[in-house]
């Protein structure tokens, strides 16, 4: 079955380092996959989407990569501030409009 | 826009009672979606609608989960006799096919308690 895993452990790091979230997939070739954020008390937020055929996609402070060969991709912040404190969930399209969503990885910037 | 709203927020009830969440999706989107969350299996799809129909309804757990969406504002997820076990949070997600892909938009959620 399609399977998705990401960091169980919560990610501590420092202000002003680079955070480096890890999701990785089996069991299926998705056409997309998603980053969302998600605050305590509120639902998930869209952040990123890339495409199989990208490799890497950008927006402001965040980066994600796209290894469609080792079935992974990377959620990178940097320059972390202690407000990019959050979950971050990864998503994969399993075809039409269905979505499967990972655990989750529990990210604390310290100040 | 006011964004994905569901009501009530908050839901405590006792085990048998039967329990309806509500939501409404953001105006123009055509797709809607149910999950529920909890620590032990995570943000889990129940079920989700195209253009009011119901597309894929295979997470919904048994019988005593259904959902409706008799038209395009409005959406309810029924759980008929609630069990302790569906102790979760319900959200609502919304999206729109503009692009091919199914960037969501999530609700605040319906923290549901079942006695």
């Amino acid at each position: 079955s399609q399977k998705i895993e990401q960091n169980s452990e919560a990610l501590n790091i420092q202000e002003g380092k680079t955070a480096t979230l890890t999701c990785n997939y089996t069991n299926y070739s998705p056409a997309y996959l998603q980053w969302y954020r998600q605050d305590p008390g509120r639902g998930p937020v869209f952040l990123l989407l890339i495409r199989e055929n990208e490799k890497e996609k950008r927006k402001e402070r965040l980066k994600v990569t796209f290894d469609t060969t080792l079935k992974q991709s990377l959620f990178h912040i940097t320059a972390s501030q202690p407000a990019d404190s959050a979950t971050y969930l990864c998503a994969l399209n399993t075809g039409g409009f269905k979505t499967i969503f990972g655990a989750g990885t529990r990210l604390f910037v310290k100040a | 826009d006011a964004g994905v709203i569901q009501s009530p927020r908050h839901e405590v009830t006792e085990m048998g009672q039967e329990v309806t969440l509500r939501c409404k999706p953001i105006s123009g989107h055509d797709y809607l979606f149910w999950y529920r969350q909890t620590m032990m299996r995570g943000l889990e799809l129940l079920i989700y609608f195209n253009n009011n129909v119901p597309i894929d309804d295979s997470g919904m757990p048994e019988d005593r989960f259904s959902a409706k969406m008799p038209n395009a504002s409005f959406s309810t997820l029924k759980i008929q006799p609630s069990e302790p076990r569906d102790s979760a949070v319900y959200f609502c997600a919304s999206s729109h096919r503009d692009t091919g892909t199914d960037t969501q938009y999530f609700g605040p959620g319906t923290r549901l308690t079942v006695l």
